[in-house]
């Protein structure tokens, strides 16, 4: 595998269900990120950690609950989700955390549906 | 605070035609600035970047010139193909920072 690589691709749910999003990058980066991407609305970030450290919570409900064991892997544990949870989630990892060398690498994504 | 504006698509061009998709932004200091391109169905990837003022980043026939005069970061291509059809963030990452701030997107698609 190469590059970034994000598991499910799709993912249906129900409100009452709890899930895991798994993101893993191939590129010896120190940086990942989560981002949700809504239909005509802006790339939101979610969180962002470095060298397995969380440094960034954008405000985003309990319910979503990001887990980085190792700077290769990431992941988003799901529970209690809302309809409007709804969309494609995004992870990306870069080379470090601060400008200028966050240029960042992106996964297909995970689109998610809550029923 | 930070942001990015750039023009509401879609764009709709033929082939051969001439691109330019503005993008203009706010933000202190000296921030690197990106464009990255979403194909249907995929995660975005970076297309060009500019990490002063005056750069130009280039990539597949794309250019943009980083102007701090305009706080502008344009996204251009001399004659477009049906393959370019997909979405377009400008983005930019405070000196420093990091957080990316990125723009709505501008759809485009280019006819045969």
């Amino acid at each position: 595998e190469t590059g970034v690589t994000q598991t499910p691709r799709h993912l249906v749910m129900g409100m009452t269900n709890k899930k895991s999003l798994k993101c893993e990058q191939h590129l010896g980066h120190n940086a990942m990120y989560w981002y949700k991407q809504s239909a005509k609305k802006p790339l939101e970030l979610m969180f962002v950690y470095s060298l397995e450290e969380r440094v960034e919570n954008n405000s985003v409900p309990s319910r979503f609950s990001p887990e980085c064991p190792n700077s290769s892997h990431l992941f988003l544990h799901l529970h209690t989700l809302q309809p409007e949870d709804s969309a494609l989630y995004l992870c990306a990892s870069s080379q470090e955390v601060l400008a200028p060398y966050n240029e960042q690498f992106f996964g297909p994504g995970t689109r998610l549906t809550v029923l | 605070g930070n942001s990015v504006t750039q023009m509401e698509g879609p764009v709709t061009l033929s082939e051969e035609a001439f691109l330019t998709i503005n993008c203009t932004y706010t933000a202190t200091g000296y921030p690197s600035l990106f464009w990255y391109v979403q194909y249907p169905g995929e995660g975005l990837q970076l297309l060009l970047k500019a990490t002063k003022a005056d750069d130009k980043g280039s990539n597949k026939g794309f250019e943009a010139t980083y102007r701090k005069e305009t706080t502008s970061f344009h996204l251009e291509k001399g004659s477009v193909q049906v393959s370019d059809s997909a979405v377009y963030f400008c983005a930019l990452s405070e000196a420093g920072g990091f957080k990316t701030i990125f723009g709505a997107g501008t759809r485009l698609f280019v006819k045969a």
